[in-house]
């Protein structure tokens, strides 16, 4: 257990539904990442939050919009979403100790797209 | 631009087999070095870490030395266990960025 917590486990929606992935940790953290893991591919980097706003967006789609109301929560809003967006949605915090940083994954939300 | 590759998979041993999972890459400067593990149906772990060359991280009996000349990072365990079975990242991290880069993942499978 790393104290991230991403619900639902698992979602199946087809393309013209609107669904959203939650991740929350009540470590403290103050940075929290959306990553996507494909089969047979380099985790992918999508968003990146820092105290609630938004530092990094690694070029993702429009129809992927992350929202992040305070630092222990984070959604990834899904809509008109493609087949190719399966995957393994991973959500991950951020400590800082020493002067290095070490992330805390949640167990992440399998998506399928029908 | 940083990247890692990592061997592919699946690594199947038996167990108490030795285990190496190749890993390098290319950085621009003087990355940090990690091993992520992820068990089924689980998100990454921290496994074990490197900051500089010639270090050694350790941890649950898995290692891995930081090779600048090389520019590897592999990972080594003398007795793999079944609990063992996961897939492991390789990943980096360079100067004040605090979004690593990680590999695609190798899976090792460890039959009893």
């Amino acid at each position: 257990e790393t104290g991230v917590t991403q619900t639902p486990r698992h979602l199946v929606m087809g393309m013209t539904n609107k669904k959203s992935l939650k991740c929350e940790q009540h470590l403290g953290h103050n940075a929290m990442y959306w990553y996507k893991q494909s089969a047979k591919k380099p985790l992918e980097l999508m968003f990146v939050y820092n105290f609630k706003e938004q530092t990094e967006n690694n070029s993702v789609p429009s129809r992927f919009s992350p929202e992040c109301p305070n630092s222990s929560h984070l959604f990834l809003h899904l809509h008109t979403l493609q087949p190719e967006d399966s995957a393994l949605y991973l959500c991950a915090s951020r400590e800082r100790d020493a002067g290095e940083e070490k992330l805390f994954f949640g167990s992440g939300t399998q998506l399928s797209v029908l | 631009g940083n990247s890692v590759t990592q061997m592919e998979g699946p690594v199947t041993l038996s167990e108490e087999a030795f285990l190496t999972i190749n890993c390098t890459y290319t950085a621009t400067g003087y990355p940090s070095l990690f091993w992520y593990v992820q068990y089924p149906g689980e998100g990454l772990q921290l496994l074990l870490k490197a900051t500089k060359a010639d270090d050694k991280g350790s941890n649950k009996g898995f290692e891995a030395t930081y090779r600048k000349e090389t520019t590897s990072f592999h990972l080594e365990k003398g007795s793999v266990q079944v609990s063992d079975s996961a897939v492991y990242f390789c990943a980096l991290r360079t100067g004040g960025s605090y979004i690593p880069t990680f590999g695609r993942g190798t899976s090792l499978i460890v039959h009893p």
